[in-house]
């Protein structure tokens, strides 16, 4: 039972690049979500899902896109890298009713 | 209006005495759950405990209790006989599951030091 599995762990982008961040999880949870951490601040959310074909708009959506084509998998992709999302991202997942929730390694992305 | 407010950036502790983590919350939701994760050096947001606003008891885990105060609205997090190990950040979190999407929203964090 893998959890949630992220990737890359580590990224460097130029400004005005494009990339998908990776997030899948093997635990049939409905819920999805992206977070960015910055330093010394608490996690916000980009993005979530709770189910297959239904996305949704977080705190910080701008520059992200998502799409949700199955259960399992839900990537996160920067349309146009710019320094100010320089951060650590966290995919999460859950049962919609439930409580636990199951974070990913992250993935520390950095744009110069 | 913050949600989730936790007042204490940092805190020292010595080794083997308790520690309480402040945390305050803001909802109208008359479900929810409350949530504290430890976010250590290597970065990793690691499940600590869970407090379910219908729960009649605090809810304890190990060493770790949650002082659940519905009416104060508060849900600070008790830790007992402190360990080196517990130094790393610590983020109280909020679901509420009537919103829309019942997305976990997060403090600012606690950063713990534990001296030897």
């Amino acid at each position: 039972n893998a959890g949630v599995t992220q990737t890359p762990k580590f990224q460097v982008l130029k400004t005005g690049q494009s990339m998908t961040l990776q997030c899948a999880q093997d635990m049939n949870h409905e819920y999805m979500s992206w977070y960015r951490q910055d330093p010394g601040m608490g996690l916000r959310l980009i993005h979530y899902s709770v189910g297959a074909g239904i996305t949704d708009q977080g705190e910080v959506p701008n520059g992200y896109n998502v799409s949700r084509s199955t259960t399992e998998d839900f990537p996160l992709r920067l349309l146009s890298a710019a320094p100010s999302q320089t951060s650590v991202y966290f995919c999460a997942s859950s049962y919609l009713e439930g409580f636990g929730y199951t974070f990913g390694s992250g993935t520390r992305l950095t744009v110069v | 209006a913050q949600k989730i407010t936790q007042t204490q950036p940092g805190m020292f502790v010595q080794e083997k005495e308790a520690v309480t983590l402040d945390c305050t919350y803001d909802t109208s939701d008359p479900s929810y759950g409350l949530f504290w994760y430890k976010q250590p050096s290597s970065g990793e947001m690691i499940f600590l405990i869970y407090q379910g606003s219908y729960d009649q008891q605090n809810a304890t885990e190990g060493r770790y209790s949650l002082n659940f105060q519905k009416a104060r609205k508060s849900a600070n997090l008790v830790i007992s006989a402190s360990q080196l190990g517990d130094s790393a950040m610590y983020f109280c979190a909020m679901r509420e599951y009537n919103n829309a999407g019942n997305m976990l929203t997060f403090g600012g964090g606690t950063r713990l030091m534990v001296k030897p």
